[in-house]
């Protein structure tokens, strides 16, 4: 079985404050996919990024950044200098090779101004 | 336009009265899967479908049904709802592999 786990459920920070969202994960496979969406107060899932297995390199698109450590099965999202818009619900999830996507349980980011 | 639809966006029903939730994407996904979004608890999978007439049971499937007839259609069936299927549906379609799930806009779920 696998597992995604989320543990800070709520996080509140000041515009312009870094966030870190932690996402940390179960599997017996080898091969693995590691995404994380999106989902603002209107409520549809935004894709943003995925990682597969054996792409341990970290990745920034401007303000965001991912840092994917196998070693402690750990795939964490990084806001820099946040803004009222980042606040959302974000959501890890982790799919096995035969295509089973498990979500975390969501943190919700409110960014206040 | 890539997408993947849900109808209807908002459903309000009575216990025990049966109702379908639709789901068609037009991206020739052979994977295809329903999800129930609950406060805490994440999206947790009902049922998923690896291809047409190719259907298994997720984390959650009691109380729900599902048909995959055709590629593109993917609709929940609720023979029976209940109050605790009162939730937030996702219905998602995807490659297999390193791709990512497109998601529908969700269903609203109201069961009194």
């Amino acid at each position: 079985a696998q597992k995604v786990t989320q543990a800070q459920t709520e996080i509140s920070v000041v515009e312009k404050e870094d966030v870190t969202l932690d996402c940390v994960y179960e599997t017996r496979d080898t091969t693995y996919y590691l995404f994380w969406y999106k989902q603002p107060p209107s409520g549809e899932l935004v894709f943003l990024i995925r990682r597969n297995s054996f792409d341990e390199q970290n990745e920034i698109s401007g303000r965001y950044s991912w840092n994917f450590q196998k070693s402690t099965s750990s795939f964490n999202f990084t806001i820099t200098a946040s803004q009222v818009v980042d606040s959302a619900v974000y959501f890890c999830a982790l799919r096995n090779a035969g295509n089973m996507l498990t979500f975390g349980g969501g943190t919700r980011l409110m960014v206040k101004p | 336009e890539a997408q993947v639809t849900q109808n209807p966006r908002y459903l309000i029903t009575v216990t025990g009265k049966k109702l379908t939730v639709t789901c068609s994407q037009n991206m020739n996904h052979e994977y295809m899967s329903w999800y129930r979004q609950d406060p805490g608890l994440g999206l947790r999978q009902i049922y998923y479908s690896m291809n047409v007439e190719v259907t298994d049971k997720g984390d959650v499937p009691e109380g729900y049904k599902v048909s995959r007839k055709e590629k593109r259609n993917f609709p929940l069936i609720l023979e029976s709802p209940s109050p605790n299927q009162t939730s937030l549906y996702f219905c998602a379609s995807s490659r297999f592999g390193n791709t990512e799930a497109f998601f529908g806009q969700g269903t609203r779920l109201t069961v009194v």
